[in-house]
């Protein structure tokens, strides 16, 4: 069965550190990966997706970049952090066959509490 | 650009009520829409998708309906019982990715509908 991991669940980072958060897939092959975040009273909004290794969209302008090292690896980083970059983060997967024109069951990973102090 | 709205915000019932939630969204040209429960401090767990060419879908006490030309779907939940107790998001997708021929899941979410179920 597929599994998704995302790590840390939580942390607590100084304006202007850098961040990583790691997500990564199991059970499967050439997922699309995502990366969403929900900021208190809001709904997710999309940052980033991949179809495919290296190849990264971004959805928003921000002060976060992400990356795709590995068929199932999905990254999320920043060089120095912000207040407003605070929230929960949440990655996703799910597979999409080529020509069909609807999509399928999207898979999320527990969240990482973001908090910049 | 695509909105989606879910009322009530939130809603409490007594356990063994019978319970709607809504969502609409803004442009109905959509490729599919999903409902997710979302616990405190979780990750979203998926309940129902309804491809754009489904009215409906059911899982269990659950049963979602779309109306694509009027932007709506209903999420109904049979015989709530305490453990329903969550927050209940759709989300819509309706842009394509590169590729592919449709949305696969770049999604537009509501803010949610918080159901609490009492004893």
């Amino acid at each position: 069965s597929q599994t998704i991991h995302q790590w840390p669940a939580t942390l607590v980072q100084p304006v202007g550190s850098p961040l990583s958060l790691e997500c990564t897939v199991e059970g499967t092959s050439n997922p699309n990966l995502y990366w969403y975040r929900q900021a208190a009273g809001r709904g997710l909004q999309l940052l980033f997706y991949s179809v495919g290794i290296g190849q990264i969209s971004s959805e928003v302008p921000q002060n976060l970049s992400a990356s795709r090292p590995q068929d199932r690896q999905f990254i999320l980083s920043s060089k120095k952090l912000l207040l407003s970059d605070s929230g929960f983060y949440l990655c996703a997967w799910s597979v999409l066959q080529r020509g069909k024109d609807s999509g399928n069951t999207i898979y999320f990973g527990e969240g990482s509490w973001l908090t910049v102090v | 650009k695509q909105e989606v709205t879910q009322i009530p915000a939130a809603l409490s019932v007594p356990e063994g009520e019978n319970l709607v939630l809504n969502c609409s969204f803004t442009d109905s040209a959509i490729y599919n829409l999903q409902w997710f429960r979302q616990d405190p401090g979780k990750g979203l767990t998926s309940l129902l998708l309804i491809q754009s060419s489904q009215r409906e879908q059911t899982s269990g006490r659950l049963n979602a309906s779309l109306d694509k030309s009027s932007g709506r779907s209903t999420l109904y939940i049979a015989a709530s019982q305490p453990g329903d107790s969550a927050t209940y998001l759709c989300a819509v997708s309706s842009t394509p990715l590169p590729g592919y021929t449709g949305g696969g899941n770049k999604l537009t979410f509501g803010t949610g509908t918080q159901l609490k179920v009492e004893l």
